[in-house]
């Protein structure tokens, strides 16, 4: 069961920052917030994850509010390969439990 | 690393043929994969977890006798289509994790299988 709320789409302009949103107000206090995209017809490719703090890494950043309800995904330059579907998905770290992906966001980078 | 090798990319077969796709780990070995379905326009759906030496278990609803999965070893897991059908031509996605791996699951590059 999807533990996530997403909005289905949004756009954004090529070199902005694309802030998508989730929403997961039932987190358990074990379970990390994982982000995944989906580029057309490929599988999904791991973005970043976190647990309370904010992270960062090489392809974007994750904020998570101080009560863990909800994150936000940050790409700070988008480009058009950005455009894919973005998941957003909680589960506890490190455990043989199943990913279940919900809706996602379809991100359009534009020109 | 952490690299899951999906095979084939793509397969057209006959109504009531068997199709069989292929999963592999190729750098790490996996005790546990997923098998995923996703419709056009929609979100993956999980199947089916797959389990080393042990059988598969299966989301409620996917019928087990149509979808057979094999994982006989650490680094394969085979999904077999059987008797397939028009409906169910989709894109089949398997996932692995590496062992106390903090990135959650590789996932292959997907099939699309079409039936015909």
């Amino acid at each position: 069961d999807a533990k996530t709320t997403q909005p289905p789409s949004m756009d954004c302009a090529e070199g902005r920052a694309a802030n998508l949103p989730c929403n997961h107000s039932t987190i358990s206090g074990n379970e990390y917030v994982y982000w995944y995209r989906q580029i057309h017809s490929q599988g999904p490719q791991y973005i970043i994850h976190g647990l309370k703090n904010n992270e960062t890494n090489e392809m974007a950043s994750l904020i998570i509010t101080e009560d863990r309800k909800s994150s936000t995904l940050i790409l700070p330059h988008a480009t058009l390969r950005d455009t894919a579907v973005y998941y957003c998905i909680v589960r506890v770290l490190n455990t043989g439990n199943q990913f279940y992906f919900g809706t996602g966001t379809s991100l359009t980078v534009i020109p | 690393g952490a690299v899951v090798s999906q095979h084939p990319s793509r397969v057209i077969c006959k109504s009531g043929t068997s199709v069989k796709i292929e999963c592999r780990s190729l750098d790490f070995q996996a005790t546990t994969m997923f098998w995923y379905r996703q419709f056009p326009k929609q979100s993956l759906m999980l199947m089916a977890t797959s389990n080393e030496g042990s059988k598969a278990t299966y989301e409620q609803g996917v019928e087990k006798d149509k979808f057979l999965i094999n994982h006989a070893s650490l680094t394969l897991s085979t999904l077999t289509v059987t008797s397939a059908h028009p409906e169910d031509s989709s894109f089949y996605i398997c996932s692995a994790m590496r062992a106390a791996s903090d990135y959650g699951y590789t996932f292959g590059s997907g099939t699309r299988l079409t039936v015909v």
